[in-house]
This record gives C-alpha cells, sequence and structure tokens, in this order.
C-alpha cells in the first residue's frame, strides 16, 4: 500500500533557526498537505499543495510540491517558541484517501 | 465560517463498558466526516469516513462502529471496549468534492483512557 516517509522524526533547535522537514511517498500523489498539531489539540491544516512544483508560503512556513510529485518539503524561518508541536504532512493520490506521515516533532529553545 | 465540535474532550471507561463519541459540524453542509485514532501523540490512522447520511467506510476491522444518522454528526460507538482501544480521537471534516482528498479540519479530539 502507499506509505508516507516523514523526516526527521524529532529537532531540537535554538530560536530563530530555520527548519526543513520532508516526507516522500512511495507514489505519485496530487495533494500534498501540512498540518501542525499542539498538545491535546487536533491538527490545524498549515498549507495546501496541489500542482507539481508549487511552492506556497504562509507567514513564515514555505512549503513545495515536489516535482516528482512523490515528495514535499515544509520549511520554517526564523523559528520562535510557539512553533513547538508535531508538524505532519499528508497526501492523497487517485484513491482519493489522504495518508498521514509519521509526523516531526519540533521542539525550539529560547 | 465551518466549525467542529467534539465531545467528551476526555473519558476514562473500564474495560467492557460501552463507548460513544459524538462529532458535529456547523456552518456547511454535506461534509465528508472521518474518524481517526492516534496513538501515543503519533501518526493518524483513519477509522471511517462517510459520504453522506448512513454511508460509513470502515477502514480498518476493529472494535470500533461508526454511525452518520444526521448530514452534519458522525458517533464513534463501540459495544465493549477494549484496553488497546486507548488513544487519542479526532473527528475531522472536508468539502464533498467526488473523492475525499480534499483538506481535512479536525476537532480537538478526545483523549479516551481504558482501565
Amino acid at each position: 500500500g502507499q506509505q508516507l516517509n516523514q523526516s526527521p522524526q524529532s529537532m531540537f533547535i535554538q530560536e530563530g533557526e530555520d527548519v526543513s522537514m520532508n516526507c516522500t511517498s512511495s507514489s505519485i500523489f496530487n495533494t500534498w498537505l501540512w498540518y501542525k498539531q499542539e498538545p491535546g489539540e487536533g491538527p490545524v491544516l498549515l498549507i495546501a499543495l496541489y500542482k507539481a512544483g508549487e511552492l506556497t508560503s504562509n507567514g513564515r512556513l514555505t512549503a513545495q510540491f515536489g516535482i516528482t510529485r512523490k515528495d514535499s518539503f515544509l520549511n520554517i524561518s526564523a523559528s520562535i517558541p510557539s512553533d513547538v508541536g508535531i508538524y505532519f504532512c499528508a497526501g492523497s493520490s487517485n484513491t482519493g484517501k489522504l495518508i498521514f506521515g509519521q509526523g516531526t516533532t519540533l521542539q525550539v529553545k529560547p | 465560517s465551518q466549525t467542529i465540535h467534539q465531545w467528551p474532550a476526555t473519558l476514562v471507561q473500564p474495560v467492557g463498558s460501552p463507548l460513544s463519541l459524538e462529532c458535529t459540524v456547523e456552518g456547511t453542509s454535506n461534509p465528508n466526516l472521518y474518524w481517526y485514532r492516534q496513538a501515543a501523540g503519533r501518526g493518524l490512522q483513519l477509522l471511517f469516513y462517510s459520504i453522506g447520511i448512513d454511508q460509513i467506510s470502515s477502514e480498518v476491522p476493529q472494535n470500533l462502529s461508526a454511525s452518520r444518522p444526521q448530514d452534519r454528526q458522525f458517533i464513534l460507538s463501540s459495544k465493549k471496549l477494549l484496553l488497546s482501544d486507548s488513544g487519542f480521537y479526532l473527528c475531522a471534516w472536508s468539502v464533498l468534492g467526488g473523492t475525499i482528498n480534499q483538506p481535512q479540519h479536525f476537532g480537538d479530539g478526545t483523549r479516551l483512557s481504558i482501565l
């Protein structure tokens, strides 16, 4: 079946640093989504990507839909303490179902 | 704007007891609805999805069932809970669009602990 490999699994960085995480799939996806989840809450949609090569920003966050359609990355610039949380990628192919990565846990040291 | 509500926020139940978790969506019609389970704060496992009233698809064999008695109401149930049913349960909705790959919007979840 379809699988998503999200990396890194966790990151511990200094405030002000840039962050980069990515997801790769075993098959072609038509949609890539990035979510952030804070403790005790549901994931919140950050960015949605629908076209290969698409680069979309949301404040300090930037995500790209890989041109091979098998990968996507999320960058966070100038991290701040409130960026702490678990970041999930999710993708879907022609089956229509969303598949979620295992998450990247981000910790920011002030 | 659309909102999604889940309750209760936390629940502690004994093994063998029944379960009913409720999810409702406001501000949209004919949404796709989903139930996920998240173990140990990590990945999300899709349990059920629904594209309409009384139309439920199950993704994994398990001790749980889902029902959609109204357009914007999605219920997760069990007749007898197992220890392995513990976890964080999330309800989500997306715009009805033929496929279920539209962005999904999540509720705040229910933390279920089985004793």
